[in-house]
């Protein structure tokens, strides 16, 4: 089974417009982290929000929001007022407290596009 | 400011042959992974280090090998380069894990290797 499911292969946004990109993930581990990252057409993974499991409130950066909703395993990331600057992949990433031996290894979805129109 | 430096960007090998995939870390980080990423997929760890002297196995070691003489460096090793090791490779580092978890992982550029 994944551990992580990215639902979206891509995504169209307007520009200034927000958009919510899904996220699922599978873990038993009660102690774990969820991120998200960008990675623009050059190729470079940009880390984007952080979201612990114990974190009551959910995290924010910026014009990024991730919507933590731990009963249904979804950490579904919000970009408000959308720039075309977003046009990238985004992944979904978590860390398990004992994931393989390692304490600091991320599992990544397979990501989604997110195309901004002008 | 250098954080996570890769060499080389693109490289291109013939079937069989070897090759290394530097990465240089200054930040003093404990932890560092190398990746590959297939086109469409998320990363995938290959191997991981969590300090000098440490190597680990991830996911999909097989192919390649570590070293990690030092808390900077921890290049990859590709002996006998086959297709399917088509891929682009990051290379990342993170302090050592602390009970607030958040410990954001470095990237570094990624490096593009084709085998043909």
């Amino acid at each position: 089974a994944q551990k992580i499911t990215q639902t979206q292969p891509g995504m169209f946004v307007q520009e200034k417009e927000a958009v919510t990109l899904d996220c699922t993930y599978d873990t038993s581990d009660p102690s774990y982290g969820l991120f998200w990252y960008k990675q623009p057409s050059s190729g470079e993974m940009i880390f984007l929000i952080y979201q612990g499991s114990y974190d009551q409130q959910n995290a924010t950066e910026g014009r990024y929001s991730l919507n933590f909703q731990k009963a249904r395993k979804s950490a579904n990331l919000v970009i408000s007022a959308s720039q075309l600057g977003d046009s990238a992949m985004y992944f979904c990433a978590m860390r398990e407290r004992n994931y393989g031996g390692s304490q600091g290894n991320l599992i990544f979805g397979k990501g989604t596009k997110l195309s901004v129109k002008p | 400011n250098a954080g996570v430096t890769q060499t080389p960007k693109f490289r291109i090998l013939k079937i069989g042959q070897s090759m290394t995939l530097q990465c240089t870390q200054d930040m003093n980080h404990n932890y560092m992974y190398w990746y590959r990423q297939d086109p469409g997929m998320g990363l995938k760890l290959i191997y991981y280090s969590v300090g000098a002297g440490i190597t680990d196995k991830g996911e999909v070691p097989n192919g390649y090998n570590v070293s990690r003489s030092t808390t900077e460096d921890f290049p990859l090793r590709l002996e006998l380069a086959a297709p399917s090791q088509t891929s682009v490779y990051f290379c990342a580092s993170s302090p050592r894990q602390g009970n607030s978890g958040a410990n954001v992982l470095t990237f570094g550029a990624g490096s593009r290797l084709t085998v043909l």
